[in-house]
């Protein structure tokens, strides 16, 4: 167990729904990030956050958005979902900003969209 | 150009066996880090191994080892004497002191049979 947690383990949704990704970090990490992983694409690095603060951006489409709360917790958001959405998001979380700290990641959120 | 190549997508093998899973790298930094995380079918990505740059020591921990060469730009990762646990798929990434993001390489799929 990493100390990362994730909800909903699953979602199932239809097409131009929206959907929110819950992502709590380990005990004492202030980074957060988000990935997703897709059987075509790999594992893609969306976006970090670091302190409530946004700190780098991957490739992460205009119609998903993230945000990290002053309690650390982060939550992804998706909306005008459609079918190539469907995909694992994982969750990582470390304990500084820079991306030679190792990163400890969620179980993942499994979204069907259909 | 930034970029992590796992040539070999899939691997199988017999428990018992020795395997060495390949990773080669391309930066123009001096200074980067490299990554090897274990995804087992569970679906959780899991931290197994940092190096920098600076430090071309190899590293044995248990039945794993890796072998860091900055010559061939490499990081290859080795499990002696395989077990049906080890069956995993196995990501080698990248990153800089520029650059937040973590480069990943496609994985490769390693599939103990006993």
């Amino acid at each position: 167990d990493s100390g990362v947690t994730q909800t909903p383990k699953h979602l199932i949704t239809a097409t131009g729904q929206r959907v929110t990704l819950r992502c709590s970090p380990r005990s004492g990490d202030l980074s957060v990030y988000w990935y997703q992983q897709s059987l075509d694409q790999g594992l893609q690095f969306l976006i970090q956050y670091y302190n409530g603060e946004e700190r780098a951006k991957g490739n992460i489409l205009e119609r998903f958005s993230a945000q990290q709360f002053p309690d650390l917790h982060s939550e992804l958001n998706l909306s005008s979902l459609e079918l190539g959405d469907s995909a694992l998001y994982f969750c990582a979380s470390s304990v500084g900003q820079g991306n030679w700290y190792e990163q400890y990641f969620g179980p993942g959120t499994r979204l069907t969209v259909t | 150009a930034q970029k992590v190549t796992q040539a070999q997508t899939e691997i199988s093998v017999v428990e018992k066996e020795d395997v060495t899973l390949d990773c080669v790298y391309e930066t123009r930094d001096t200074t980067y880090y490299l990554f090897w995380y274990k995804q087992p079918p569970s679906g959780e990505l899991v931290f197994l191994i940092r190096r920098n740059s600076f430090d071309e020591q190899n590293e044995i921990s248990g039945r794993y080892s890796w072998n860091f060469q900055k010559s061939t730009s490499s990081f290859n990762f080795t499990i002696t004497a395989s077990q049906v646990v080890d069956s995993a798929v196995y990501f080698c990434a990248l990153s800089h002191d520029s650059n937040y993001q973590l480069i990943w390489g496609a994985g490769t799929k390693l599939i103990i049979k006993p």
